[in-house]
């Protein structure tokens, strides 16, 4: 049973506009929320993350929004760049923090970002 | 660069085989994980390790073992390889548990 979903495998996003990548999640005991970039042949690189006690996150051209009662989040990228194609990965903690049981992953959207 | 080292970048094994795998965390990061991801699973936690100690476990497979040795580097054994555990795998660390989890580059593994 998967605990975090991402239902849009892909997303395509003309340059300059919003992109808007969603994620699910059905364990209440999930608390921290992260939000990872991944190059083909790379490592994930960290991007976001927000704690459930707070419900937004922004880091420059990147916002995280955490609605509890529906056990949604969503990253928001504006304006979107070329750079900014690649795959996204949704995370979610139980332990607070980085994980201290490790990090639940969903299965990534992949972001292409349209000239 | 997010300062965790992987090596060997690639790994060819045969079935039946036993490879070891090594990660570096960052400069003073004392907790070392380790995911697997494959084409169907997706990236899913193996193992945590915190100063040496175990700390916790996810859907690692008994043929699989980890540790995190005194200069806090980790290594990661799989034994009796299947063509199943052809997969990506990352090791990833932290200043402690609490803390956002840094990535390293991968080990590519092809069990042939």
């Amino acid at each position: 049973d998967q605990q975090v979903k991402q239902n849009s495998p892909s997303l395509s996003v003309q340059e300059g506009r919003i992109s808007i990548l969603n994620c699910d999640y059905t364990n209440s005991m999930f608390d921290y929320f992260l939000w990872y970039k991944k190059y083909p042949a790379e490592g994930p690189t960290f991007l976001i993350s927000i704690s459930s006690i707070k419900d937004k996150n922004e880091d420059g051209r990147f916002t995280v929004f955490l609605n509890k009662s529906a056990k949604h989040l969503s990253l928001h990228i504006v304006p979107s760049q070329p750079g900014d194609s690649a795959v996204y990965f949704c995370a979610a903690s139980a332990g607070s923090g980085g994980g201290a049981d490790g990090l639940t992953f969903g299965k990534g959207t992949h972001l292409i970002i349209q000239p | 660069d997010s300062g965790v080292t992987q090596t060997p970048k690639h790994l060819i094994t045969a079935t039946g085989q036993r490879v070891t795998l090594r990660c570096s965390p960052r400069s003073g990061d004392l907790s070392v994980y380790w995911y697997q991801q494959s084409l169907d699973q997706g990236l899913q936690f193996l193992i945590q390790y915190y100063n040496g100690e175990e700390r916790a476990k996810g859907n690692i497979l008994e043929r699989f073992s980890a540790q995190q040795f005194p200069d806090l580097h980790s290594e990661l054994n799989l034994s009796s390889l299947e063509l199943g555990d052809s997969a990506l795998y990352f090791c990833a660390s932290s200043v402690s548990s609490l803390e956002t989890q840094y990535f390293g580059p991968g080990t590519r593994l092809l069990v042939l």
